[in-house]
């Protein structure tokens, strides 16, 4: 079975600052790779996701991520943080012919003025 | 617009008094799931549901029932809520990505606070 480690349960930064959340995982084969930011008092939204072919992916609000098969990772990184990014950044890998993605315990981002 | 509502948003109740956090989504998704988020444990999935009439235990089943009589709805049940069951919910839908279902790209709804006293 698939799993997801985000060693990180805070981070804070200043605004401006360049922005690293780690994400490693677990699983045998190629992964799906999904990140999603959940905003105070709302759903999960997906920042971007991976499937396959070129490992630095773009999303949404300026974020990118990186898959590294050789570390198991997909760190999210944004070079210049906003204070509406001051959110909680989930990490998510689903496997083919499972229904049930996981999901890891999540990154809170607080960003300083 | 593309949306998953949840009912209620908020909700105070007793040890043992039935409720229902209803789910509905607009864009004819095939698979929906509830998820629950507890301080440090992520989102864990309860139950999921594939199609209409076809559903699955997720990881934390216990002290739930679901059902998906139509595809558009997928009411998340507690027959006798305990106080361990005080979290906040989420439902989710996706249409399976890439004829896998492990590419599934999920909608959520905006979550449904649960208090059980």
């Amino acid at each position: 079975a698939q799993s997801v480690t985000q060693p990180d349960i805070h981070i804070t930064v200043s605004e401006g600052a360049s922005l690293e959340l780690r994400c490693n995982y677990s699983y045998g084969a190629t992964p799906y790779l999904f990140w999603y930011v959940q905003s105070p008092g709302q759903g999960l939204q997906l920042l971007l996701k991976y499937f396959s072919g070129d490992t630095l992916v773009q999303g949404i609000k300026g974020f990118e991520a990186e898959f590294k098969r050789s570390q198991s990772s997909f760190n999210l990184r944004k070079p210049s943080v906003h204070w509406s990014d001051a959110a909680e950044y989930f990490c998510a890998v689903g496997a083919a012919g499972s229904y049930i993605p996981t999901f890891g315990r999540g990154t809170s981002l607080i960003v300083h003025p | 617009e593309a949306q998953v509502t949840q009912n209620p948003r908020y909700l105070i109740t007793v040890t043992g008094k039935k409720l229902t956090v209803t789910c509905s989504q607009n864009m004819n998704h095939e698979y929906m799931s509830w998820y629950r988020q507890d301080p440090g444990l992520g989102l864990r999935q309860i139950y999921y549901s594939m199609n209409v009439e076809v559903t699955d235990k997720g990881d934390v089943p216990e002290g739930y029932k679901v059902s998906r009589k139509e595809k558009r709805n997928f009411p998340l049940i507690l027959e006798s809520p305990s106080p361990n069951q005080t979290s906040l919910y989420f439902c989710a839908s996706s249409q399976p990505g890439q004829g896998v279902p492990g590419a599934n790209v999920l909608t959520f709804g905006a979550g449904s606070r649960l208090t059980v006293l």
